[in-house]
């Protein structure tokens, strides 16, 4: 079964930092680009953060570039998200999500999404 | 970046009966390769989202046939055919042509 596990979420002061961790399971993960998204408390969804399959190649929106980072260890089934300088409107909860293929089209959606961790930025 | 809206952005809903959202981008969506790069996503309350709708058009694995989707360029549209009980929730659309990838408002569905 395909599961995507996140953790590391938790109370963090204005301006440290964080890092939050998703395990993959039941399937081959060096396969898929994977994604993290993050939802404000009441909010909608907002789009934080790629790495390509081989983690050559990462994306960030605008609000995180420069304070966040995100790798992933093949060996491991893992996908990282380094959290620096934190912010209130950093505050949320954090889902990470893999890109779905479909095999003749190329893009297939996020297909697959983590129950999520929650960041609260708070002193 | 690529601006996305949606309308309405609340829909109350009777079950047995047809539903339709409508996704706007700031820009076009369409690739080169004939492909129009919109998701839609259906987010339960206290659930993750879950994909019904990737390209415009193709519905996900698992994804019931009431659900479908149209459009192209900047203009797309989510419908299901007949609401069932288990629809309620809100529902995104996203870009995916660019990143950043963007997400819309949302539209939250409930029933009447």
């Amino acid at each position: 079964q395909v599961h995507l596990v996140e953790s590391g979420g938790g109370v963090v002061q204005p301006r440290k930092s964080l890092t939050l961790s998703c395990a993959a399971s039941g399937f081959t993960f060096a396969d898929y680009p994977m994604h993290w998204v993050r939802q404000a408390p009441g909010k909608g969804l907002e789009w934080v953060a790629a790495i390509s399959y081989d983690g050559r190649n990462t994306f960030y929106a605008d609000s995180v570039k420069g304070r966040f980072t995100i790798s992933r260890d093949n060996s491991k089934n893992t996908v990282n998200l380094q959290l620096r300088s934190l912010r209130g409107d950093d505050t949320a909860v954090y889902s990470c999500a893999r890109e779905g293929g479909d095999i003749s089209i190329g893009y297939g959606g996020i297909d697959v999404w983590g129950q999520g961790t929650t960041v609260i930025v708070s002193s | 970046d690529f601006v996305m809206t949606q309308s309405p952005l609340s829909l109350p809903v009777t079950p047995g009966e047809p539903a339709s959202i409508s996704c706007r981008s700031s820009q076009s969506l369409l690739n080169s390769n004939g492909y129009n790069y919109v998701d839609w996503y259906l987010q339960r309350p206290g659930q993750p989202p879950k994909l019904l709708i990737f390209l415009g058009s193709y519905r996900a694995s698992g994804v019931p046939d009431r659900f479908s989707g149209s459009g192209s360029g900047t203009d797309f549209t989510l419908k299901i055919s007949s609401v069932e009980a288990e629809d309620v929730g809100t529902y995104f659309c996203m870009q995916a042509l660019q990143t950043p990838f963007t997400f819309g408002p949302g539209t939250k569905v409930d029933l009447k």
